[in-house]
């Protein structure tokens, strides 16, 4: 069975950074990318980025350019997402989800999130 | 960036009901498409992909269809389960983003 389980909640202050694992089990790590999507209190999903396993390459957002970087460790079959120069519009939900392939699909196993917190 | 506008924003039905979500693209996204199920405090599931294709494991009263800009989720059987939020989502250009969300209440 095909299990992502991510890191526990997090509260930060403003500029601080938070990084949040998603660790994968049941599958091949290597064959799929793993996508990060947000979720603000009672608001919509928004895209984050993706990381692919096997080459390391990422694409993200252009909104988190240069205030995001996305991991990925293949001999733990984890991924992480590290979030920079936090800002309380940055609390928020943060899931990992298992991409259906290797280029860019629909999203078809999710973590359970993690909430990060951003408060002075 | 592609808009991605569902409607309606709520929907009030009753179990045994069929239902229709919408979601319209601000521009051509092929059926590079979507739709996922979210119930409060958990993570989304992923309903179906490519528009039409139903995931494995979920009921078949649930349908998807549309291309190019235009796109429907049908649940033939209201089922109680099925009271949820419904997000779609463009996978075609960068960034990729979600719908607003339908909400399905009992009515």
């Amino acid at each position: 069975q095909v299990h992502l389980v991510q890191s526990g909640a997090e509260v930060k202050k403003p500029g601080a950074s938070v990084k949040v694992s998603c660790k994968t089990s049941g599958y091949t790590f290597n064959d799929h990318y793993i996508q990060w999507v947000r979720q603000a209190p009672g608001q919509g999903l928004e895209w984050v980025g993706w990381v692919n396993p096997k080459s390391g390459g990422t694409h993200n957002a252009q909104k988190f350019q240069g205030r995001v970087t996305m991991t990925s460790d293949s001999s733990t079959t984890t991924a992480y997402m590290e979030l920079n120069r936090l800002t309380s519009d940055d609390t928020a939900v943060y899931y990992c989800a298992r991409d259906q392939g290797t280029y860019g699909l629909a999203f078809d196993m999710w973590g359970p999130g993690t909430m990060v917190i951003v408060s002075s | 960036d592609i808009q991605m506008t569902q409607s309606p924003s709520t929907l009030s039905a009753s179990v045994g009901d069929r239902v229709t979500i919408t979601c319209r693209a601000s521009q051509n996204i092929d059926k590079w498409f979507a739709w996922y199920q979210q119930k409060p405090g958990k993570a989304p599931k992923l309903l179906i992909s490519k528009a039409s294709d139903l995931e494995t494991g979920v009921p078949s009263r649930f349908s998807g269809s549309g291309s190019g800009t235009e796109f429907t989720l049908t649940i033939s059987r209201l089922q109680p389960d099925d009271f949820a939020t419904y997000y779609c989502q463009q996978y075609h250009n960068y960034p990729w983003t979600f719908g607003q969300g339908t909400k399905v209440d009992i009515k």
